[in-house]
């Protein structure tokens, strides 16, 4: 049980194009999913909350209108990546949170901006 | 704002031998702990986690860890490491009953078991 799928698992786009990824929770529902990144060698960094039916919360110094997110349903959250730059390149993991407040974590998607 | 500090950040073991990894946390309140492993190539795990009652908890392939209040510490311990536990190991803190908190993680350490 507590699987959380991603998709795509990795993506190469050219600078200026957006890029989304959808995550899901599998076998539950989950009214909080996380986004985090993660650089190479490094830990994971909390991006933003996403909460079923309503607005994102994003952590400080990301910025909402280049990474936009939507939850939708209780088992899928997407993150945008818009008008996508080099420096976006980066390994993007997301997470749902069960009714036991722990999160399950998908396999991440690595994003390579040209 | 939570803070985890994890102290070694690369260890190696040779298979059999006992491991624990130490791992720090700063908040002035309540909060829930986990550790999560990251093997080669693969997604996170989670291997256990403390919530509240009995500091001593157990989690998954013979992995424990003890909350110390009083030292703001969760050490995750094994007493025999296999050459199957090498892998990335992260602690991570959140505001406990904090609901929709998402967790902030230590660096991370670099476990290599050597056969």
């Amino acid at each position: 049980g507590a699987v959380v799928s991603q998709h795509p698992s990795w993506v190469i786009c050219k600078s200026g194009t957006s890029v989304k990824i959808e995550c899901r929770s599998l076998d539950f529902q989950a009214t909080t999913m996380f986004w985090y990144r993660q650089f190479p060698k490094q830990s994971l960094m909390l991006m933003a909350t996403s909460n079923e039916g309503s607005k994102a919360t994003y952590e400080q110094g990301v910025e909402k209108d280049k990474f936009l997110i939507n939850h939708a349903s209780l088992t899928l959250s997407t993150l945008t990546v818009t008008s996508a730059h080099p420096e976006d390149s980066s390994f993007y993991i997301c997470s749902a949170r069960d009714y036991l407040e722990t999160q399950y974590f998908g396999p991440g998607t690595r994003l390579l901006v040209l | 704002a939570q803070s985890v500090s994890q102290h070694n950040h690369h260890v190696i073991l040779s298979e059999a031998a006992s491991l624990e990894l130490g791992c720090n946390y700063s908040y002035g309140g309540t909060v829930n702990l986990f550790w999560y492993v990251q093997y080669p190539g693969q997604h996170l795990q989670l291997l256990l986690k403390y919530f509240s009652g009995d500091p001593l908890v157990k989690g998954i392939k013979g992995f424990e860890a003890e909350f110390i209040k009083s030292k703001f510490s969760f050490n995750l311990r094994k007493p025999s490491v296999q050459w199957s536990d090498t892998a990335e190991y992260f602690c991570a803190v959140n505001v406990a009953g904090g609901g929709a908190d998402g967790l902030t993680f230590g660096k991370g350490t670099h476990l290599i078991i050597q056969p």
